[in-house]
This record gives C-alpha cells, sequence and structure tokens, in this order.
C-alpha cells in the first residue's frame, strides 16, 4: 500500500527565508507525486506535480520540488518566503502506480507560518 | 474553465437528518472525486466515477452514504442518517484521463456540521 509521510506539522520562516516542507511515500511501484496548497475554507489548489521525466520540478508561485527515488522523498522549497504563503500544505501520491492514477493519498500536512 | 463547484458551502444538520451535496466538476473532465477531510488531516478517498461508473469506493463509505452521477457530469453525496463522526469537510475533485498524469482539481468544499 502506498503511503506518504510528512515531517513536521507546523513549520515557521521569517519573511524572506528559505522554505523547505518534507514529504517521503512508499510505493512499490513508480509514483506520480502532487503538491498542494490549501487556505483557510477552501478546497487544494495545485502547486506542482512529478509525473516522469526531470527530477526538478517548478511549480506555481516561486515552488519546486525535487524528486528522489533513491531517498523516496519529494521535498518542497521556496527560495524566499512571502507572507502569502502562509497556508497548509500537502504531499499527495496516487494510489494505482505511475501508469493508472487512481484516488490520490495524502499526507497530514504542513501548516506553514511566515514571520514579518 | 469554470473550475469544480459544490454547494452548499456549508450545511448544519442535526443528528439523524439525510443530507444531500453537489459537485459540478470541470466539463470536460470524465473522472470525478469525493474526499473526507477532517480538522487537522489530509483529505482521505471516499469515492471515485469514471464518466457515470462507479469504479471504487472506500471502506470509509459506509452503507450511509452513497454517491451518484447519473449522466457523467455533475455527482451528489447522500449521508443518510448523520451521526457525530460525520462532521467534515467533502471534498470534491474532478480529472482528465489519469493516463497522461493529469491533475486533479479540487472545488472548495462542503462544510457539514452536526448538531
Amino acid at each position: 500500500a502506498q503511503s506518504v509521510t510528512q515531517l513536521g506539522s507546523h513549520v515557521s520562516v521569517s519573511e524572506g527565508a528559505l522554505v523547505l516542507l518534507r514529504c517521503n511515500y512508499s510505493s512499490s511501484v513508480p509514483p506520480y507525486l502532487f503538491w498542494y496548497v490549501q487556505y483557510p475554507n477552501q478546497g487544494l489548489q495545485l502547486l506542482l506535480k512529478y509525473t516522469t521525466g526531470a527530477t526538478l520540478v517548478k511549480g506555481i508561485n516561486g515552488f519546486e520540488a525535487e524528486f528522489k527515488k533513491s531517498e523516496t522523498s519529494f521535498h518542497l522549497t521556496k527560495p524566499s518566503a512571502h507572507m502569502s504563503d502562509a497556508a497548509e500544505y500537502f504531499c499527495a501520491v496516487t494510489s494505482g502506480g505511475g501508469g493508472s492514477q487512481g484516488n490520490l493519498i495524502f499526507g497530514k500536512g504542513t501548516k506553514l507560518s511566515v514571520k514579518p | 474553465d469554470t473550475g469544480v463547484s459544490q454547494n452548499p458551502r456549508h450545511k448544519i444538520t442535526k443528528r439523524g437528518q439525510n443530507v444531500t451535496f453537489r459537485c459540478d466538476p470541470i466539463s470536460e473532465h470524465n473522472r470525478l472525486y469525493w474526499y473526507r477531510q477532517t480538522l487537522g488531516q489530509g483529505p482521505e478517498f471516499l469515492t471515485y466515477f469514471q464518466n457515470e461508473a462507479q469504479l471504487e469506493k472506500s471502506r470509509l463509505l459506509s452503507d450511509r452514504f452513497s454517491a451518484e452521477r447519473p449522466k457523467g457530469s455533475f455527482s451528489t453525496l447522500e449521508i443518510q442518517r448523520t451521526e457525530q463522526g460525520d462532521s467534515a469537510m467533502y471534498l470534491c475533485a474532478s480529472s482528465l484521463s489519469p493516463d497522461r498524469g493529469q491533475p486533479q482539481h479540487f472545488g472548495d468544499g462542503t462544510r457539514l456540521s452536526i448538531l
């Protein structure tokens, strides 16, 4: 069975500092991996995805993530945090492996706070 | 692309009542998913449709829950005889054919509160 672990339920950074949100996955087949962001009382918005090809993927709002198969990781980074980045971030993996995406399996989320 | 639309946004009801939520997916998307999200947790899969066919149901989907997508467009999720534990955010998502790695697009959810 596939699973996702997000280390740190709450991360706090200063405005302008590096953002690093950690995600490790478990999958017996090549996965598709996603990062979503959720603002209060809203649905989830896709930040970026990895399917195949280049392991460093760039997303919206200056975020990027690197797929590292050897470490089974897909950490999310942003060089310089902005106040508007404060939100909850979810890492997700497909349930059926890379060839046939079914439902997503989500981590428990990491709440990002940005201090002025 | 008008996005995924969910109605109502909020629903407050008494324990034991039935509730129904509606989801309108992005028009060209053939897959539609339902998830449930409780406070402090990530979304958990409930069920999904490929066009009008319901292809998979989670163990979370007890017999009090039923979902339909009669014409392969909008979908409804009904909860009968609601219980306190049903209080959650119910999220709908839609996507194109999955084999191309298409991501799921989420609506803003329906927040259910059971009194």
